[in-house]
């Protein structure tokens, strides 16, 4: 059981902004440890889409954007393409459990 | 360029143990440290452990105590996790990742995956 919680789903049509929320707790992003944002792709490694809340690896569209509030995060993707379709994982510290955790997934459908 | 690249699948009986290794290149590996993550099927991505390449310090995850081990050949440039007592359960692709030291979880290059298979 995950203690970083996502939607387990959202969707959108082409063009449209979608969000992902990732809520965790004072022992992880509300103690203001970093999170991060991967995409999965089908058959594919992880790939970082966000860093350090709201950063974008070279390369990454701008269309991703990342932000951060208290014990919560999230992603959006704004302008929403075929090729966004994917799985999204946040991930953060936390300090009760001594490691690093990821949260529970969010899988994004282009309607 | 950087490249991190796995040993290939394993089909492994209950109770025995696996190794998977990842071979790094294209950086200095004693400045980074390797994560391993892995995804089961059908389920989320867990993160299950570290080591600093520089000075082969270890943090496991406390899902894997007991029966996790990661070691590190800097002169190979290749990190290895074993996984013990393995049970169906234990049945995932499993991932490395590198992260800059200090990078606070930041995983900027992964391995492609190796599918462990648990089975009788």
């Amino acid at each position: 059981q995950s203690v970083l919680t996502q939607p387990p789903s959202v969707s959108g049509a082409p063009g449209q902004r979608v969000t992902i929320s990732c809520t965790g707790s004072s022992s992880n992003i509300g103690a203001g440890y970093d999170v991060h944002w991967y995409q999965l792709l089908p058959g594919t490694a992880p790939k970082l889409l966000i860093f350090g809340n709201s950063n974008r690896p070279s390369g990454v569209p701008d269309r991703f954007s990342g932000s951060k509030s208290g014990t919560s995060a999230s992603l959006a993707i704004t302008g929403l393409q075929a090729e966004d379709e994917a799985d999204y994982y946040c991930q953060s510290n936390d300090s009760s459990l001594g490691g690093y955790v990821f949260g529970t997934g969010t899988k994004v459908t282009v309607l | 360029q950087v490249q991190l690249v796995q040993s290939g699948a394993e089909v492994k009986k209950p109770g025995a143990l696996v190794k998977v290794s990842c071979k790094a290149s294209g950086y200095t590996f004693t400045s980074y440290a390797i994560h391993w993550v892995r995804q089961a099927p059908g389920q989320g991505l867990e993160w299950m452990g570290w080591i600093d390449a520089g000075n082969g310090n270890t943090r496991y995850s406390e899902n894997f105590q007991g029966r996790i081990t990661i070691t590190r050949d800097t002169s190979a440039s290749t990190a290895y996790m074993e996984l013990s007592s393995l049970i169906s359960e234990d049945t995932a692709v499993y991932y490395c990742a590198r992260e800059p030291i200090g990078g606070a979880g930041k995983y900027d290059y992964w391995g492609q995956g190796t599918l462990v298979t648990v089975s009788s």
